[in-house]
């Protein structure tokens, strides 16, 4: 059964507090994305990886940090710096064009 | 700029019509452009994609169409159903250096009453 995990569904942050977000995929995709997803909103981009061991900043960086150490895994880390951390944190990956989303993450700061 | 963006925030149909979901882009260098659908509290999902020598691409109940003349996308879904509310999102792909960019718009709600 193929397709991308993220974990936890729900996850609580006192503030200063560091997290990292789950993201595992099985479909064999180079490629993998993470998007921050607000109330009403569209998706915007935080980060992706072409290539393992490989990542590039995406539209709003700041205060996030990724790894790509196994083409099956691209862990989030949502740090102290980031000012507003609640969101929806949604996990994709790619081969070719189209962009496979996994079931997304609600991060609260409380 | 980069701009994708929506004609109408929300949609409200009854069961058994035709909607149109209407999207403006401003980058006429875009490749590709693909509709998301999603849930409330879920992923987006795939629903159609349409190159941009394209401008017309069926499937099943769905239509996508595209005009580069006025940088317009549409998703027609016929016979709308319940099942069909959520909300919808087109994306458009820039290819950089292999890299494919998806920029998304902010999205329309599809609400479909029985």
């Amino acid at each position: 059964d193929g397709g991308i995990t993220q974990s936890p569904k729900y996850l609580f942050r006192k503030e200063g507090q560091n997290v990292t977000l789950s993201c595992e995929q099985n479909l064999n995709h180079d490629a993998m994305y993470w998007y921050r997803q607000d109330p009403g909103q569209g998706l915007r981009l935080i980060y992706y990886s072409q290539i393992v061991n490989d990542f590039q900043k995406g539209d709003i960086a700041e205060g996030y940090s990724v790894s790509r150490e196994k083409k099956e895994s691209f862990p989030l880390t949502v740090t102290s710096a980031q000012k507003n951390p609640t969101a929806f944190y949604l996990c994709a990956s790619s081969r070719v064009q189209e962009q496979f989303f996994g079931p997304g993450t609600r991060l609260t700061v409380l | 700029g980069e701009n994708v963006g929506l004609h109408l925030p929300t949609l409200s149909v009854q069961e058994g019509d035709n909607s149109i979901i209407n999207c403006a882009y401003s980058n006429s260098a875009s490749d590709y452009f693909i509709w998301y659908k999603q849930e409330s509290g879920k992923g987006p999902q795939f629903i159609i994609d349409i190159r941009s020598n394209m401008d017309k691409r069926q499937g099943q109940r769905v239509t996508v169409l595209l005009n580069k003349t006025v940088k317009h996308l549409s998703l027609q879904i016929a016979a709308t159903q319940p099942g069909d509310s959520a909300v919808y999102f087109c994306a458009e792909i820039h290819m950089n250096t292999g890299f494919q960019k998806l920029v998304f718009g902010t999205g329309t709600r599809l609400l479909v009453s029985p």
